[in-house]
């Protein structure tokens, strides 16, 4: 059982464009939502975080937009660069100090010159 | 401050044998968690440990087990190895008190044959 949907597996944009990420969960219990973003070879890196008591998080040219009801958030990244190409990963946990992250499957972002 | 460690990188190992990987968490940190990311899965939660006991267990079967020393460095064995078994092997470390952010190592490739 998914309990994070992420889509879509792969994207690709041009220099400047707005790429979208989407990721649903199932359990309402969740209620820590990371973004994470991952170079070949190296581990996920924290990117932006946040909180079902807020609709919407802005850190630099990433945004994170939240919808509880629908049970949805989203990654946008602004002004995108070449060097943003990575495979980025939404993931979501329970309860403070609940360290069990249940990630989405992933998406592959080529962002062309 | 030093990121997570994890030796070693890279893993060799054949059907039936044992494994032993390591991760030193950031200084200061005392939750480790390990998670096993393969292209067909993803990222999958395996374990966490706190304060040497561990916390909570991901639906992976006992051939998988870890533990914490008292420094919160932490090791995770896999027995009687299977050709399923080859993933990268992430640990991720965090505060433990609350605090969500969880900063990943490197990982080890672990390859069986």
């Amino acid at each position: 059982q998914q309990q994070v949907k992420q889509s879509p597996q792969s994207l690709i944009v041009q220099k400047g464009g707005i790429p979208i990420i989407n990721c649903a969960y199932e359990n309402t219990a969740f209620d820590y939502f990371p973004w994470y973003q991952q170079f070949p070879g190296k581990g996920p890196a924290l990117l932006i975080a946040i909180r079902p008591d807020v609709s919407e998080k802005k850190e630099g040219r990433f945004t994170i937009s939240f919808n509880k009801s629908a049970k949805q958030f989203s990654l946008h990244i602004m002004d995108s660069q070449p060097g943003d190409s990575a495979t980025y990963f939404c993931a979501a946990s329970k309860g403070a100090g609940s360290y069990q992250l249940t990630f989405g499957k992933g998406t592959k972002l080529s962002v062309i010159p | 401050k030093a990121g997570v460690t994890q030796t070693p990188r890279y893993l060799i190992k054949t059907r039936g044998q044992q494994v032993t990987l390591s991760c030193s968490p950031i200084s200061g940190h005392r939750s480790v968690s390990w998670y096993q990311q393969t292209p067909g899965q993803g990222l999958q939660f395996l374990f966490e440990y706190f304060s040497e006991t561990q916390r909570n267990k991901g639906n992976f079967p006992g051939r998988f087990s870890g533990r914490q020393f008292s420094n919160s460095r932490s090791e995770m064995n896999v027995s009687t190895l299977e050709l399923g078994d080859s993933a990268l092997y992430l640990c991720a470390s965090s505060l433990g008190y609350n605090a969500d952010t969880q900063y990943f190592g490197p990982g080890t490739r672990l390859t069986v044959l």
